[in-house]
């Protein structure tokens, strides 16, 4: 079984659009995140969330928006998606009180 | 923020020899993660060592940490083809919840 497994692995699109990547955790963390790697392979914290709490809301384009419906679940809206937007978006979970974050497989948009 | 560099960015190595990658932060940490990432894949968890902590082993793996000088580094010791990857480390400084990230070293080791 996938412990965090995120959806879809690949995603193309054109400028413009608005699209979702899904993430769900079955590890019972209470912590889940988003990170974005670039070209670079440099990740950058997005958001976090805490038993369906936001506690970490970094600067990124309001047109990220997060959702977490339940704890072992943590999804990603885009709008208006720019090619600055291309990048491979991992998310991941952890135990508040044990600092060793699980990963997905990450889902690489690729904006046109 | 970036706070943690890695050193070398890059690594070539002969199968069978030692590798070793640094990281440097810059502020006051409570623990240090190494993490190491697959070509394609995500991240998987290596190893964490608390700031109290001098030096850990897992494995062929080995961290140290020099709060003095604010570095660690990580030996994998007799090198395989399957630890080419790149290898980032990650600090915690606070409790809020977020790590702070180095740029990651690509390990490259030849057969």
């Amino acid at each position: 079984d996938t412990a965090v497994s995120q959806t879809p692995k690949y995603l193309v699109t054109q400028m413009g659009n608005d699209k979702s990547i899904k993430c769900e955790q079955n590890l019972g963390h209470d912590t889940m995140y988003w990170y974005k790697q670039d070209s670079k392979k440099f990740l950058k914290i997005m958001f976090s969330y805490n038993n369906k709490e936001l506690i970490i809301n970094e600067t990124v384009p309001n047109r990220f928006s997060p959702k977490s419906p339940d704890k072992a679940h943590l999804n990603l809206h885009i709008n208006s998606l720019e090619l600055g937007d291309s990048a491979v978006y991992f998310c991941a979970s952890s135990q508040r009180t044990v600092r060793e974050l699980f990963f997905g497989e990450g889902s690489r948009l690729t904006v046109l | 923020s970036q706070q943690g560099e890695e050193d070398p960015q890059a690594l070539s190595i002969q199968e069978g020899e030692n590798a070793t990658m640094n990281c440097s932060y810059k502020t006051s940490i409570n623990n240090l993660q190494w993490y190491r990432q697959n070509s394609g894949r995500g991240l998987v968890h290596l190893i964490l060592i608390r700031s109290n902590e001098r030096e850990k082993h897992s494995g062929r793996l080995r961290v140290t940490l020099d709060t003095s000088k604010k570095s660690s580094s990580l030996l994998i010791t007799a090198s395989r083809a399957a630890d080419t990857a790149s290898y980032f480390c990650a600090t915690d400084r606070d409790s809020n919840y977020q790590l702070i990230w180095g740029a990651g070293t690509k390990l490259i080791i030849k057969p």
